[in-house]
């Protein structure tokens, strides 16, 4: 059975680095062509993908977000951890960590249950 | 943010047909494959179709998907109140800022 599970802080200061952890079973990031992306939705609006990393460690980021993102995962963990820099009040939202198979093409077969991160003084 | 674009609601009694529309552009749409989600509220999405028109193991034949130029289509036939949710387009973007995109989003209401 595949599980993505996100954690990480509930509630973060502006300005401070988010970290994220996406512990996840079932299948392993080092399967030729798996990858694994962040997505987050803010409260009532729409999805956002945020970054992708794949079985090879290429990275791709979000052009809007690349400058305070960073993806980075460790196989012996099953892990993948995204770093969100400079924390904004409108970085509110839900994060959800997300598989892509090969065999999905583009799409994320899998989703996290998804974490609510609060930015607030 | 959304790339793509969806009308924001859509909906039919029960028993009748629905389809949500998905427009996009030559690096997207038009070039990749589209998958669509299902959101029920609180709750995470929920992969319905991929490669434009395949149904993961467990989703019922009542879901359908297809794709026309940079356009792409998710149909519900036989609609129920458990299918009430947001429906989601994604593809990849092939631009120099090459990424996973998403749609606006689609609230199915079942009257």
């Amino acid at each position: 059975q595949v599980t993505l599970k996100e954690s990480g802080p509930a509630l973060v200061k502006p300005t401070q680095t988010l970290t994220l952890t996406c512990t996840f079973s079932g299948f392993s990031l080092s399967t030729s062509a798996m990858r694994v992306s962040w997505i987050r939705q803010p409260p009532g609006k729409a999805l956002e993908w945020l970054a992708r990393i794949d079985w090879d460690d290429d990275k791709f980021y979000s052009t809007s977000l690349k400058t305070r993102l960073t993806i980075s995962k460790d196989t012996s963990k099953n892990q993948v951890v995204l770093t969100m820099t400079n924390m904004d009040p409108v970085d509110t939202a839900t994060y959800y960590c997300a598989r892509m198979p090969m065999t999905t093409s583009d799409a994320f077969d899998i989703w996290g249950q998804g974490t609510m991160v609060t930015v607030s003084s | 943010q959304s790339v793509l674009t969806q009308p924001p609601s859509v909906s039919a009694a029960p028993g009748q047909k629905v389809t949500i529309s998905c427009s996009g552009s030559s690096s997207n749409i038009g070039n990749n494959y589209v998958s669509w989600y299902q959101q029920l509220p609180g709750t995470a999405p929920k992969l319905l179709i991929y490669d434009n028109n395949k149904r993961p193991s467990g989703i019922p034949d009542r879901f359908s998907g297809s794709k026309s130029g940079t356009s792409a289509t998710l149909g519900i036939t036989g609609l129920q109140t458990g299918d009430e949710a947001d429906y989601y387009c994604g593809t990849w973007d092939s631009s120099l800022s090459a990424g996973s995109v998403f749609g606006t989003g689609t609230k199915v209401t079942v009257l």
